[in-house]
């Protein structure tokens, strides 16, 4: 069964910083990867979907990439503003079992 | 596009009575996912469907959950009886190619069964 991992569980950065959040999963048979993000309450809101023919996708001031043979994906979050304060979690779809998997998430939190 | 509707937005009931939570998809999109979302186990998928029929029920938790997609726009998860450990919110998402396509999902449906 696919695992997804995200590390660090929560992340606390002074506005203006760039930071990388990290996302790992265990099967490499993937179609796609997908980060969302979450405000308190709220449903998820998509930010960035990458097929798994891809390396990056970029979205304003997000960047994700993709190693799918090291079962790798970051997220790269550049100039963080207060407003960027959410939970983000990645999701794989994968080949095997023919369904998204997601990881348990980051909570960051911009500092004014 | 409205996005993902789902109703109602929230829903406190007794234990032992019947739920129903109810979806409507994206217009066009040909797959429907529920999940379930609780701080103890995050986001869990429950069922999906494409086209209409369901592929795979297999994080559906007991016989007590049942969903149902008659037709491309609306999708119902019916739980019966209600249990306070199904206290939970549960969201409906949409896409346009199961496997493929990019995810949206609705406001959630936060559920407390007292």
């Amino acid at each position: 069964k696919q695992e997804v991992t995200q590390i660090p569980a929560a992340l606390s950065v002074p506005e203006g910083e760039n930071l990388v959040l990290n996302c790992s999963f265990t099967d490499s048979a993937i179609y796609n990867l997908q980060w969302f993000r979450q405000d308190p309450g709220k449903g998820l809101t998509s930010l960035l979907l990458i097929q798994s023919s891809q390396r990056e996708q970029t979205s304003g001031r997000l960047n994700a990439s993709l190693d799918k043979s090291s079962g790798r994906s970051t997220l790269y979050i550049a100039a963080s503003q207060p407003g960027d304060s959410a939970t983000y979690l990645c999701a794989v779809f994968s080949n095997t079992g023919n369904q998204f998997y997601f990881g348990t998430g980051t909570s960051l939190t911009v500092i004014p | 596009d409205a996005g993902v509707i789902q109703s109602p937005r929230h829903e406190v009931t007794e234990m032992g009575q019947e739920v129903t939570l109810r979806c409507k998809p994206i217009s066009g999109h040909n797959s429907l996912f529920w999940y379930r979302q609780t701080m103890m186990r995050g986001l869990e998928l429950l069922i999906y469907f494409n086209n209409n029929v369901p592929i795979d029920d297999s994080g559906m938790p007991e016989d007590r959950f049942s969903a149902k997609m008659p037709n491309a726009s609306f999708s119902t998860l019916k739980i019966q009886p209600s249990e306070p450990r199904d206290s939970a919110v549960y969201f409906c998402a949409s896409s346009w190619v199961a496997g493929g396509g990019e995810q949206y999902f609705g406001p959630g449906t936060r559920l407390t069964v007292t």
